[in-house]
């Protein structure tokens, strides 16, 4: 597709479930970056990846979420042991990324996002 | 660390109203910054962007500049219609090293009546 897709688009669990979050990003795009909104609250940035790599973790908010990212396309964020604050719109963006010539190609282009709901 | 605050909403005009939505950031160096938009049952989207000081980002109406002697990035709209009616969010990224995450506002939650 021409976007950035996400599954499932909702998720309930039952608190101490682990879940998995899927992004599909768009073809080409290297940079990708997850992200949560908890109701009433602004996004929060979660993760980077540039390629493969990882090199910005600092806004996982604890040690029971990681996330990863296969061939420089699809990411996974997974929640061990889920709990009723994780309960979020967790969102996943893409963009081209980088600087050349001047140009900023910074533009991130975000999925319709995943409601997850712990009970 | 970065920050950026946002005026509170919800906001509610009537059409062809003037409309400013207030945004103001704490940011070290040169960030961009952003207006995205979140119209009902759809995803986030860029609305307009700048990517230095007295740019003027612009797109479907709206406008803002980029003011770094005041570290503000108000959203500006001479005329609004109901199809504007949508959360909007302003942002922020630095640029290090490839990483541009963004900071976002709160969000303010936009009704325009006919």
């Amino acid at each position: 597709g021409a976007g950035v897709s996400q599954s499932p688009s909702n998720k309930v669990t039952e608190k101490g479930k682990d879940v998995e979050l899927r992004c599909d990003p768009i073809s080409g795009h290297t940079a990708l970056y997850w992200y949560r909104q908890r109701l009433g609250q602004g996004l929060e940035f979660l993760i980077y990846f540039q390629g493969n790599s990882a090199p910005d973790k600092s806004g996982l908010p604890s040690d029971r979420f990681s996330a990863e990212r296969t061939g420089e396309s699809v990411s996974t964020l997974t929640i061990q042991r889920t709990q009723q604050e994780d309960s979020a719109v967790y969102l996943c963006a893409s963009s081209l990324g980088g600087r050349r010539g001047g140009l900023s190609y910074n533009e991130q282009f975000f999925g319709p996002g995943t409601r997850l709901t712990v009970l | 660390g970065n920050s950026v605050t946002q005026m509170e909403g919800p906001v509610t005009l009537s059409e062809e109203a003037f409309l400013t939505i207030n945004c103001t950031y704490t940011a070290t160096g040169y960030p961009s910054l952003f207006w995205y938009v979140q119209y009902p049952g759809e995803g986030l989207q860029l609305l307009l962007k700048a990517t230095k000081a007295d740019d003027k980002g612009s797109n479907k109406g709206f406008e803002a500049t980029y003011r770094k002697e005041t570290t503000s990035f108000h959203l500006e709209k001479g005329s609004v219609q109901v199809s504007d009616s949508a959360v909007y969010f302003c942002a922020l990224s630095g640029y290090n090293f490839g990483n541009e995450k963004l900071t976002f506002g709160t969000g303010t939650r936009l009704t325009i009546i006919p």
